[in-house]
């Protein structure tokens, strides 16, 4: 089946400091990517709308200017997370369908984020 | 605005015992729905998925869900569970837009 990539796989910083994370579509194009976050015990929460071209979309609640994504080509998507605070430490997870909404949606393995 | 809720944080069951995930959604059109299951260190991995057609759908590992329009349900079941079936269940609702939303999960722990 299709496959996604994250890099790095877990990362740790300082605070103030900004992370980039990588997503990427190994044999598959994606025009939309999604990211995610997962804190401890808890579920997905859906963060943005990454788009192939455009502005990505982000959800409610979400700081645009926290969160800055870029979705460079058809198989890469970019989460950087700007002067990093340790509440910002989560798992982030990105995904992107294959084609169709009725297609399925695969997952990258995620990124343990840590901030100090 | 679609939503799922799994009423079940934690269940343990006996190896080579029968286990049922529970999944309610609320949403206003026809649900896309989904299950995926995720170990630990690991990336969710679609068990599942149901748009149309049989309600009864059949999944990878043995799992399979049965979708209940009149009870907004989306059940998982397994006849016999394997201690690998051990991980965290999350059952998820998905839109035109691609978007899916979550339920909390349900962490299923299988004892010997």
């Amino acid at each position: 089946g299709a496959v996604v990539s994250q890099h790095p796989s877990r990362v740790i910083c300082k605070s103030g400091t900004s992370v980039k994370i990588e997503c990427r579509s190994l044999d598959f194009q994606a025009t939309t990517m999604f990211w995610y976050r997962q804190f401890p015990k808890q579920s997905l929460m859906l963060m943005a709308t990454s788009n192939e071209g455009s502005k990505a979309t982000y959800e409610q609640g979400v700081e645009k200017d926290k969160f800055l994504i870029n979705h460079a080509s058809l198989t890469l998507s970019t989460l950087t997370v700007t002067s990093a605070h340790p509440e910002d430490s989560s798992f982030y997870i990105c995904s992107a369908p294959t084609s169709g909404v009725k297609e399925t949606q695969y997952f990258g393995p995620g990124t343990r984020l840590l901030v100090l | 605005a679609q939503s799922v809720t799994q009423p079940d944080i934690h269940i343990t069951v006996s190896e080579g015992a029968s286990l049922e995930l529970r999944c309610n959604y609320s949403y206003g059109a026809t649900p896309y729905l989904f299950w995926y299951v995720q170990s630990p260190g690991q990336g969710l991995q679609l068990l599942l998925k149901y748009f149309s057609g049989d309600t009864l759908v059949q999944g990878i590992k043995g799992f399979e869900a049965e979708f209940k329009r009149s009870q907004s349900s989306f059940n998982l079941r397994k006849p016999s569970v394997h201690w690998s079936d051990a991980a965290e269940y999350f059952c998820a609702v998905g839109s035109n837009d691609y978007k899916l939303s979550f339920g909390a999960g349900t962490t299923v722990t299988v004892r010997a």
